[in-house]
Protein backbone atom coordinates (compact mmCIF):
# COMPACT_ATOMS: atom_id res chain seq x y z
CA UNK A 1 0.00 0.00 0.00
CA UNK A 2 1.76 3.31 -1.32
CA UNK A 3 -0.25 5.47 0.86
CA UNK A 4 0.88 9.05 -0.30
CA UNK A 5 3.32 9.51 -2.48
CA UNK A 6 5.30 12.77 -3.50
CA UNK A 7 7.84 13.78 -5.94
CA UNK A 8 10.67 14.57 -6.62
CA UNK A 9 12.61 13.85 -2.80
CA UNK A 10 14.46 17.01 -3.75
CA UNK A 11 14.88 20.10 -5.87
CA UNK A 12 17.10 23.13 -6.58
CA UNK A 13 15.51 25.58 -8.90
CA UNK A 14 16.59 28.88 -9.47
CA UNK A 15 14.66 32.57 -8.52
CA UNK A 16 11.87 33.24 -10.85
CA UNK A 17 11.92 29.33 -12.06
CA UNK A 18 8.41 27.33 -11.82
CA UNK A 19 7.84 24.32 -10.77
CA UNK A 20 4.90 21.59 -9.62
CA UNK A 21 4.93 19.29 -6.84
CA UNK A 22 3.33 16.26 -7.30
CA UNK A 23 1.06 14.26 -4.43
CA UNK A 24 -0.96 11.18 -5.24
CA UNK A 25 -3.14 9.24 -2.89
CA UNK A 26 -4.04 5.30 -3.50
CA UNK A 27 -6.37 5.53 -0.38
CA UNK A 28 -9.60 7.14 -1.67
CA UNK A 29 -9.48 9.99 0.44
CA UNK A 30 -11.80 12.99 0.13
CA UNK A 31 -9.20 15.24 2.01
CA UNK A 32 -5.95 16.45 1.12
CA UNK A 33 -3.70 18.92 2.44
CA UNK A 34 -0.14 20.89 1.59
CA UNK A 35 1.99 21.78 4.01
CA UNK A 36 5.41 23.49 4.79
CA UNK A 37 7.67 22.42 7.47
CA UNK A 38 10.77 25.29 8.36
CA UNK A 39 13.33 24.51 11.38
CA UNK A 40 11.28 25.94 14.67
CA UNK A 41 8.41 26.66 12.91
CA UNK A 42 5.80 23.33 12.52
CA UNK A 43 4.09 22.57 9.82
CA UNK A 44 1.92 25.58 8.14
CA UNK A 45 -1.26 24.32 5.61
CA UNK A 46 -1.09 25.81 2.05
CA UNK A 47 -4.11 24.61 1.02
CA UNK A 48 -6.40 22.17 1.51
CA UNK A 49 -9.11 20.12 -0.79
CA UNK A 50 -12.25 18.55 0.87
CA UNK A 51 -12.75 17.01 -2.64
CA UNK A 52 -12.55 16.82 -6.39
CA UNK A 53 -12.85 19.90 -8.60
CA UNK A 54 -12.60 22.05 -4.29
CA UNK A 55 -9.67 23.78 -3.20
CA UNK A 56 -9.18 26.76 -0.95
CA UNK A 57 -6.48 28.84 0.73
CA UNK A 58 -4.40 28.06 4.36
CA UNK A 59 -2.53 29.89 6.84
CA UNK A 60 0.33 30.51 3.90
CA UNK A 61 -1.34 30.47 0.05
CA UNK A 62 0.87 33.38 -1.55
CA UNK A 63 3.34 32.33 -3.97
CA UNK A 64 1.64 28.89 -4.18
CA UNK A 65 -1.41 27.64 -6.58
CA UNK A 66 -2.99 24.27 -6.49
CA UNK A 67 -5.62 22.11 -8.36
CA UNK A 68 -7.79 18.58 -7.79
CA UNK A 69 -9.12 17.40 -10.31
CA UNK A 70 -8.95 13.88 -9.45
CA UNK A 71 -9.67 12.66 -6.23
CA UNK A 72 -5.93 10.64 -6.27
CA UNK A 73 -3.82 14.04 -7.30
CA UNK A 74 -2.94 17.49 -5.76
CA UNK A 75 -0.64 19.06 -7.36
CA UNK A 76 1.25 22.23 -5.80
CA UNK A 77 2.56 24.87 -8.17
CA UNK A 78 5.17 27.53 -7.51
CA UNK A 79 4.65 30.17 -9.94
CA UNK A 80 7.86 32.94 -9.65
CA UNK A 81 10.49 31.17 -6.82
CA UNK A 82 11.48 32.36 -4.10
CA UNK A 83 14.02 32.18 -1.85
CA UNK A 84 11.72 32.67 0.70
CA UNK A 85 9.71 29.34 -0.64
CA UNK A 86 12.84 27.25 0.29
CA UNK A 87 11.59 24.03 2.43
CA UNK A 88 10.23 21.17 2.98
CA UNK A 89 7.12 20.49 1.44
CA UNK A 90 4.79 17.67 3.05
CA UNK A 91 1.08 16.32 1.53
CA UNK A 92 -1.45 14.68 3.40
CA UNK A 93 -4.29 13.38 3.10
CA UNK A 94 -7.33 12.10 5.57
CA UNK A 95 -10.96 10.44 5.29
CA UNK A 96 -12.61 13.31 7.33
CA UNK A 97 -11.46 15.89 9.79
CA UNK A 98 -10.72 14.14 12.69
CA UNK A 99 -9.27 11.28 11.27
CA UNK A 100 -5.41 10.45 11.00
CA UNK A 101 -3.67 13.00 8.19
CA UNK A 102 -1.41 10.13 6.28
CA UNK A 103 1.52 12.37 5.21
CA UNK A 104 4.19 11.71 2.42
CA UNK A 105 7.65 11.46 2.92
CA UNK A 106 8.38 15.43 1.49
CA UNK A 107 9.90 17.04 -0.92
CA UNK A 108 13.17 19.17 0.20
CA UNK A 109 12.93 22.36 -1.92
CA UNK A 110 15.99 24.99 -2.25
CA UNK A 111 15.68 28.66 -4.10
CA UNK A 112 18.59 30.30 -4.87
CA UNK B 1 2.76 33.63 16.26
CA UNK B 2 2.11 30.09 17.20
CA UNK B 3 -1.70 28.48 17.68
CA UNK B 4 -0.62 26.12 19.48
CA UNK B 5 2.91 26.33 21.92
CA UNK B 6 4.68 23.49 22.33
CA UNK B 7 7.16 23.04 25.43
CA UNK B 8 9.94 22.57 25.73
CA UNK B 9 11.14 22.98 22.21
CA UNK B 10 14.40 20.25 22.98
CA UNK B 11 14.78 17.67 25.40
CA UNK B 12 18.04 15.10 25.98
CA UNK B 13 17.90 12.74 28.35
CA UNK B 14 18.99 9.45 29.51
CA UNK B 15 17.70 6.07 28.51
CA UNK B 16 14.99 4.78 31.30
CA UNK B 17 14.25 8.80 32.47
CA UNK B 18 10.57 9.93 32.30
CA UNK B 19 9.59 12.62 30.20
CA UNK B 20 6.95 15.51 29.59
CA UNK B 21 5.91 17.43 26.48
CA UNK B 22 3.26 20.00 26.78
CA UNK B 23 1.43 21.85 24.15
CA UNK B 24 -0.80 25.01 25.26
CA UNK B 25 -3.24 27.03 23.60
CA UNK B 26 -5.57 30.10 24.40
CA UNK B 27 -8.25 28.66 22.10
CA UNK B 28 -10.48 25.46 22.66
CA UNK B 29 -10.32 22.71 20.41
CA UNK B 30 -12.40 19.92 19.27
CA UNK B 31 -9.81 17.24 19.01
CA UNK B 32 -6.11 17.50 19.04
CA UNK B 33 -3.70 15.02 17.56
CA UNK B 34 -0.15 14.24 18.98
CA UNK B 35 2.71 13.01 15.84
CA UNK B 36 5.87 11.53 15.51
CA UNK B 37 8.48 12.48 13.00
CA UNK B 38 11.59 11.21 12.28
CA UNK B 39 14.21 12.52 9.86
CA UNK B 40 13.64 12.25 6.27
CA UNK B 41 10.04 11.38 6.80
CA UNK B 42 5.78 12.88 7.28
CA UNK B 43 4.66 13.21 10.66
CA UNK B 44 2.57 9.90 11.94
CA UNK B 45 -0.05 9.95 13.90
CA UNK B 46 0.10 8.67 17.78
CA UNK B 47 -3.06 9.77 18.96
CA UNK B 48 -6.08 11.57 18.86
CA UNK B 49 -8.11 13.22 21.86
CA UNK B 50 -11.44 14.51 21.68
CA UNK B 51 -12.85 14.47 25.03
CA UNK B 52 -12.15 16.69 28.02
CA UNK B 53 -10.14 15.59 30.67
CA UNK B 54 -9.23 12.40 28.17
CA UNK B 55 -6.26 10.11 29.28
CA UNK B 56 -5.24 7.58 26.54
CA UNK B 57 -2.17 5.26 27.05
CA UNK B 58 0.00 3.67 24.41
CA UNK B 59 2.69 1.27 26.06
CA UNK B 60 5.07 3.46 27.61
CA UNK B 61 3.26 7.14 26.04
CA UNK B 62 0.18 8.47 27.76
CA UNK B 63 -1.63 11.70 26.69
CA UNK B 64 -4.27 13.85 28.24
CA UNK B 65 -6.32 16.37 27.46
CA UNK B 66 -7.27 19.39 29.30
CA UNK B 67 -10.32 19.65 30.85
CA UNK B 68 -10.60 22.80 28.94
CA UNK B 69 -9.80 21.23 25.37
CA UNK B 70 -7.05 24.53 25.46
CA UNK B 71 -3.82 22.42 26.21
CA UNK B 72 -2.59 18.53 26.25
CA UNK B 73 0.28 16.96 27.22
CA UNK B 74 2.55 13.70 26.25
CA UNK B 75 4.16 11.82 28.81
CA UNK B 76 6.88 9.12 28.18
CA UNK B 77 7.41 6.95 30.93
CA UNK B 78 11.34 4.84 31.00
CA UNK B 79 11.80 6.86 27.29
CA UNK B 80 14.31 4.37 24.85
CA UNK B 81 16.44 5.66 22.10
CA UNK B 82 13.86 4.31 19.71
CA UNK B 83 11.39 7.46 21.27
CA UNK B 84 14.22 10.11 19.63
CA UNK B 85 12.00 11.97 16.94
CA UNK B 86 10.38 15.47 16.62
CA UNK B 87 6.93 15.67 18.61
CA UNK B 88 4.24 17.07 16.79
CA UNK B 89 0.38 18.57 18.62
CA UNK B 90 -1.89 19.97 16.20
CA UNK B 91 -5.63 21.22 16.94
CA UNK B 92 -8.89 21.19 15.01
CA UNK B 93 -11.43 23.86 15.42
CA UNK B 94 -14.18 22.34 14.22
CA UNK B 95 -13.13 23.33 10.22
CA UNK B 96 -11.37 21.32 8.07
CA UNK B 97 -7.61 22.05 8.90
CA UNK B 98 -5.35 21.45 12.04
CA UNK B 99 -3.09 23.95 12.99
CA UNK B 100 0.13 22.28 14.27
CA UNK B 101 2.39 23.50 17.20
CA UNK B 102 6.22 24.02 16.30
CA UNK B 103 7.16 20.80 17.95
CA UNK B 104 9.53 19.30 20.31
CA UNK B 105 12.75 17.49 19.33
CA UNK B 106 13.47 14.52 21.79
CA UNK B 107 16.66 12.93 21.89
CA UNK B 108 17.18 9.86 24.14
CA UNK B 109 20.78 9.09 24.81
CA UNK B 110 21.70 5.02 25.45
Amino acid sequence: NAGVTQTPKFRILKIGQSMTLQCTQDMNHNYMYWYRQDPGMGLKLIYYSVGAGITDKGEVPNGYNVSRSTTEDFPLRLELAAPSQTSVYFCASSTQVRQPQHFGDGTRLSIL
Amino acid sequence: TQLLEQSPQFLSIQEGENLTVYCNSSSVFSSLQWYRQEPGEGPVLLVTVVTGGEVKKLKRLTFQFGDARKDSSLHITAAQPGDTGLYLCAGERGDYKLSFGAGTTVTVRA
